[in-house]
């Protein structure tokens, strides 16, 4: 079964502080994997990552994938109030035409 | 902009209610996704649908039902609403086979009581 799994399911920092959130997963035939953030209605697109040691940028978000270690990390450095949401990380595999998502992380900024 | 619509923000039932969620999408997209979101589940995909009257079944499409007769619009149905059924219910659209990246509506809050 394709299993999605994020770390930390919740993280409360400072403003300015820079964070990783994390994501793992198990599926098979691995296609894309795909970032979210959702403030408080739709999850909005972030990145989709597809080839491994390639980082994907903007601003100050950036994300890289592992496909051997099989995993993903989300960074957001010099963090502002408006970074508050849950992070969603998601992965399709091949063929499958639909996406696993994980439990999303619950990150708070603090001014 | 890709603008995905859900009839209602906030919705209350009552337990054996038939309920109808809607979900409308205006860039002509082919597939379209019904998701709940629960506290520590994550996203969760109950149906989806690559074409007019074509349907798939998700991860957790028990107690549920779907129609999608023209292309914009897929409603989720729950024949008999029950408390377990009280969710975020997410809709969302991506263009076509193989992309993968979804629009997202801005959800429906269903409570049955």
């Amino acid at each position: 079964e394709d299993k999605v799994v994020q770390s930390p399911l919740s993280l409360v920092v400072h403003e300015g502080d820079t964070v990783t959130l994390n994501c793992s997963y198990e599926v098979t035939n691995f296609r894309s994997l795909l970032w979210y953030k959702q403030e408080k209605k739709a999850p909005t697109f972030l990145f989709m990552l597809t080839s491994s040691g390639i980082e994907k940028k903007s601003g100050r978000l950036s994300s890289i994938l592992d496909k051997k270690e099989l995993f993903s990390i989300l960074n957001i450095t010099a963090t502002q109030t408006g970074d508050s949401a849950i992070y969603l990380c998601a992965v399709e595999s091949a063929g499958a035409q639909k996406l696993v998502f994980g439990q999303g992380t619950r990150l708070t900024i603090n001014p | 902009d890709v603008k995905v619509t859900q009839s209602s923000r906030y919705l209350v039932k009552r337990t054996g209610e038939k309920v109808f969620l809607e979900c409308v999408q205006d860039m002509d997209h082919e597939n379209m996704f019904w998701y709940r979101q629960d506290p520590g589940l994550g996203l969760r995909l109950i149906y989806f649908s690559y074409d007019v009257k074509m349907k798939e079944k998700g991860d957790i499409p028990e107690g549920y039902s779907v129609s999608r007769e023209k292309k914009e619009r897929f409603s989720l149905i729950l024949e008999s609403a029950s408390t377990n059924q009280t969710s975020m219910y997410l809709c969302a659209s991506s263009l076509s086979w193989g992309d993968l990246e979804q629009y997202f509506g801005p959800g429906t809050r269903l409570t049955v009581t």
